[in-house]
């Protein structure tokens, strides 16, 4: 089976950096992409990781490490509006057209 | 820049009525995509399908049908509507041509309640 392991909830301080984590177990895999998702909306693209190492976007960075699958999401200089919930997802078989498996999300809260 | 439309984006149904959530998008894309989202519980996938005429179950297909009869439009059908899919109801599409990064492109939901 496939299972996706993330914090449930995670609290931060505006212009602090934090770390949500994620860990797979799936059958294959083909690559780990992070959404973003505020409340009341529709998740929205934020990073893809497919060979081990750090991606880097802005503020945002992504890591994979595919020998203990595990990935985690940096924020840095958090801002109110990084306020929402973070899906790590999975595309777990050998392949680019097998669907993806989703995490529950973290519900990361920045505060001032 | 339209995206991925869907409607609408309230409703509320009575135990076992039908109704028909609209997907359409305007990006050529291949791949279409049905989630729902429960409270704390992440998407799971209901249906996708790879192009016009291709349909596959995901996780939870069970009271839902989809059609794709055109590369646009991707509906899903509740035909006797339960509590158990009270729901939000996310429609996705993607561009693949077998390459790994395949980004899925989410619409704003259908937030729909069954009495």
């Amino acid at each position: 089976g496939q299972n996706i392991d993330q914090p449930t909830e995670m609290t931060a301080t505006e212009g602090a950096i934090v770390q949500i984590n994620c860990t797979y177990q799936t059958s294959g895999f083909n690559g780990l992409f992070w959404y973003q998702q505020h409340a009341g909306e529709a998740p929205t693209f934020l990073s893809y990781n497919v060979l081990d190492g750090l991606e880097e976007k802005g503020r945002f960075s992504s890591f994979l490490s595919r020998s203990k699958g595990y990935s985690y999401l940096l924020l840095k200089e958090l801002q109110m509006k990084d306020s929402a919930s973070y899906l790590c997802a999975v595309r777990a078989a050998n392949s680019g057209n097998t669907p993806l498996v989703f995490g529950k999300g973290t519900r990361l809260s920045v505060i001032a | 820049n339209a995206g991925v439309t869907q409607t609408p984006k309230f409703r509320i149904l009575k135990i076992g009525q039908s109704m028909t959530l609209q997907c359409t998008q305007d990006m050529n894309h291949n791949y279409m995509y049905w989630y729902r989202q429960d409270p704390g519980m992440g998407l799971k996938l209901i249906y996708y399908s790879v192009g016009a005429g291709i349909t596959d179950k995901g996780e939870v297909p069970n009271g839902y049908n989809v059609s794709r009869s055109t590369t646009e439009d991707f509906p899903l059908r509740l035909e006797l509507a339960a509590p158990s899919q009270t729901s939000v109801y996310f429609c996705a599409s993607s561009y693949s041509e077998g390459a790994a990064k395949n980004i899925q492109y989410f619409g704003a939901g259908t937030r729909l309640s069954v009495l």
